[in-house]
């Protein structure tokens, strides 16, 4: 079982749509990471959290380290904003690799 | 600020043949770092440098990869020889610091025949 899981796996919304992708993780974590992956491979490191709420732009992201829950928010969806959003996490345990989660697909139509 | 380098964009080659991947790292980023991302799968860390020596190797497959980053800066990962399930994007990324954001290249995709 992935330590990093997160639904939903594929998700398809109109553009204006208000967007919520979450992570779960099963470790103790000192960071965890939302990042964003364009068709043809780039990724983008969007946030790093190790505790409460960060904005940039549309973007929130949320982690609640009590729960091992972790969300990310996107507000006014766009259809330039379709992507896969990873969720990597960074445990004490694992020295100082990141573990990723299988990232959720995301589709914004006009 | 020019990103992380890497070359080829894409490579196919026939399995149990050689291949290697080049990555040239953000100016001054001491922490690099190569990850393999089946398709439908997050990345999976392969090695990660702290300027030229390896700080985690565990999931390198040493019998068929290597990887060197001789002068603390562009690295190369290799693959000899090749197997069908090497298929993937090879990710290199690089950190100012340990811990710190990681920023990637475009990735070179291996189609392994």
């Amino acid at each position: 079982k992935n330590e990093v899981e997160q639904s939903p796996q594929n998700l398809t919304a109109q553009e204006g749509e208000f967007i919520t992708i979450n992570c779960s993780y099963s470790v103790g974590i000192s960071a965890l990471h939302w990042l964003q992956q364009h068709p043809g491979g780039g990724i983008v490191s969007l946030f790093m959290l190790s505790s409460g709420k960060k904005k940039h732009g549309r973007l929130i992201a949320t982690i609640n380290i009590q729960e091992k829950h972790s969300s990310l928010h996107i507000t006014a969806s766009h259809p330039r904003d379709s992507a896969v959003y990873i969720c990597a996490v960074r445990s004490p345990n694992s020295g100082y690799a990141l573990n990723f989660g299988k990232g959720t697909s995301l589709l914004v139509t006009p | 600020e020019a990103g992380v380098a890497q070359s080829p964009r894409y490579k196919i080659i026939e399995k149990r043949q050689s291949v290697a991947f080049w990555c040239n790292p953000i100016s001054g980023h001491a922490t690099l770092y190569w990850y393999q991302q089946i398709l439908g799968q997050g990345p999976k860390l392969l090695i990660q440098f702290q300027n030229n020596g390896v700080v985690d190797d565990s999931q390198l497959p040493k019998d068929r990869f290597s990887a060197e980053r001789l002068k603390g800066v562009d690295s190369t990962l290799k693959i000899q020889p090749a197997k069908l399930e090497d298929s993937a994007v090879y990710l290199c990324a690089s950190s100012l610091r340990t811990r710190e954001t990681q920023y990637f290249g475009p990735g070179t995709r291996l189609l392994v025949l």
